[in-house]
């Protein structure tokens, strides 16, 4: 199944260190979305990229956390610094265009700060 | 600030015991309101978008209306399968939000017991 697929699965770092989490959408979905779920939470929304470029950055806590989408399919969420208030599940989703509709997500990559 | 919540937090019902989840929203001028199912350890899947007060969309044993204030997602005859966390978002039109952010409720827990 080519569903949208993220890496890695779980993350444990200690605090201060640097962090890359990696999404592969599906094939085919120009827009590629980055939200954070906390435990209890709904998720909360972060970047949201129209191929290449980030549409709507409005979303990033701060300036230790940037997202690139360098050829318009994978894209990589980077957090410098990490901090204990880091620790959440990170979900990536994509769709066939931006647009009002239905978002596929992945499974999340969870992040633990120590 | 566009504002979601959900009630009940949680919600134990009996195998064909008929039931509503309620999505309280304010926002500026709506796009669209979303409804997600979310099992443990995955991500959000999509189940119903809603666009205008009045709608309905239906699938299964499940039935979303929305208002202009509100949204309900019935469940009629509910079986342990349809345990999972339901979520609600909504997408706002003013102030150029973009497409991809959805604001979401804290989601509610159901619970179906055979």
């Amino acid at each position: 199944g080519a569903g949208v697929s993220q890496t890695p699965s779980n993350k444990v770092t200690e605090k201060g260190k640097y962090v890359e989490l990696r999404c592969d959408p599906i094939s085919g979905h120009t827009a590629l979305y980055w939200y954070r779920q906390s435990l209890g939470q709904g998720p909360e929304f972060l970047i949201y990229f129209q191929g290449t470029g980030a549409a709507d950055d409005s979303g990033l806590p701060n300036d230790r956390f940037f997202a690139v989408r360098p050829e318009g399919s994978v894209s990589t969420l980077k957090i410098q610094r990490t901090e204990r208030g880091d620790s959440a599940v990170y979900l990536c989703a994509s769709s066939p265009a931006g647009g009002p509709g239905e978002l596929f997500f992945g499974e999340g990559s969870r992040l633990t700060v120590l | 600030e566009d504002q979601v919540t959900q009630s009940p937090e949680a919600l134990r019902l009996q195998e064909g015991e008929s039931s509503s989840l309620n999505c309280s929203y304010t926002v500026s001028g709506l796009r669209g309101l979303f409804w997600y199912r979310q099992d443990p350890g995955k991500g959000p899947e999509f189940l119903f978008t809603l666009y205008s007060a009045g709608e309905e969309k239906e699938k299964e044993r499940l039935k979303a209306t929305l208002t202009k204030k509100e949204s309900f997602l019935h469940i009629t005859a509910p079986k342990p399968e349809d345990s999972a966390t339901y979520l609600c978002a909504v997408q706002a039109r003013a102030g150029g939000t973009s497409y991809g952010k959805l604001t979401f409720g804290q989601g509610t827990i159901l619970t179906v017991h055979p």
